[in-house]
């Protein structure tokens, strides 16, 4: 059964200083991993489709890598607004379901 | 504009009533979706439909009924609501092609409370 798993649960940052959000995978057969941002009382927003292992996306302080297994998240020199719960999410060649982590809770203090 | 728009944003309601959610998208999309995010923020899949024809329909009780009546249009009847139905309900909608893996567009949301 495809599974994703998101550590750590929350991540506590001052502003600037970097770190990493990990999505460990299990799919049979990866059609796309995903990464959502989501506020509070809002719906997730759509960051990045990664499709295949080595492939790299950006966007302004994030970047999302991807391996055969896990991919990352990386956010450089985070601002407060960055604060928001960042979600993975995997679609297998199987169908059209989308199977969403548990998610990381990222608090950056000014 | 609203992409993706859901109606009521908060629902509260008693055991055993039925109550219906409404969700519109107007970004030209052919599949819409649910989704439930219970209290410990994990989104599950409930129910998919691609050109009104329903493709995912996940393991939820048949109190649950989804209802496709166009492209842009997917609602959610719930019948005789217990207190487990608590939760966040999301709609989205995405543009399904075979080479291209295009992310989901997530209305706003609707806080479910049964008491």
């Amino acid at each position: 059964e495809d599974q994703v798993t998101q550590s750590p649960e929350a991540l506590r940052l001052q502003e600037g200083e970097s770190s990493s959000l990990n999505c460990s995978y299990t799919v049979s057969g990866l059609r796309g991993l995903f990464w959502y941002r989501q506020d509070p009382g809002k719906g997730p927003e759509f960051l990045f489709t990664l499709y295949s292992a080595g492939e790299e996306k950006e966007k302004e302080r994030l970047k999302a890598t991807l391996t055969k297994k896990e991919s990352f998240l990386h956010i450089t020199a985070p601002k407060p607004e960055d604060s928001a719960t960042y979600l993975c999410a995997v679609q297998g060649t199987g169908g059209f379901k989308t199977i969403f982590g548990a998610g990381t809770r990222l608090f950056v203090k000014a | 504009d609203t992409a993706v728009s859901q109606t009521p944003k908060y629902l509260v309601t008693q055991m055993g009533n039925d109550k219906s959610i409404k969700c519109e998208q107007n970004l030209g999309h052919d599949t819409m979706y649910w989704y439930k995010q219970d209290s410990k923020k994990f989104l599950k899949i409930m129910f998919s439909y691609n050109n009104k024809e329903l493709i995912i329909n996940e393991t939820v009780p048949n109190r649950f009924s989804p209802k496709s009546p166009d492209k842009a249009h997917l609602n959610l009847h719930i019948n005789s609501l217990e207190l487990g139905d608590s939760a966040v309900y999301f709609c989205a909608s995405s543009h399904w092609d075979r080479r291209e893996n295009y992310g989901y567009t997530f209305g706003s949301g609707t806080r479910l409370t049964v008491v």
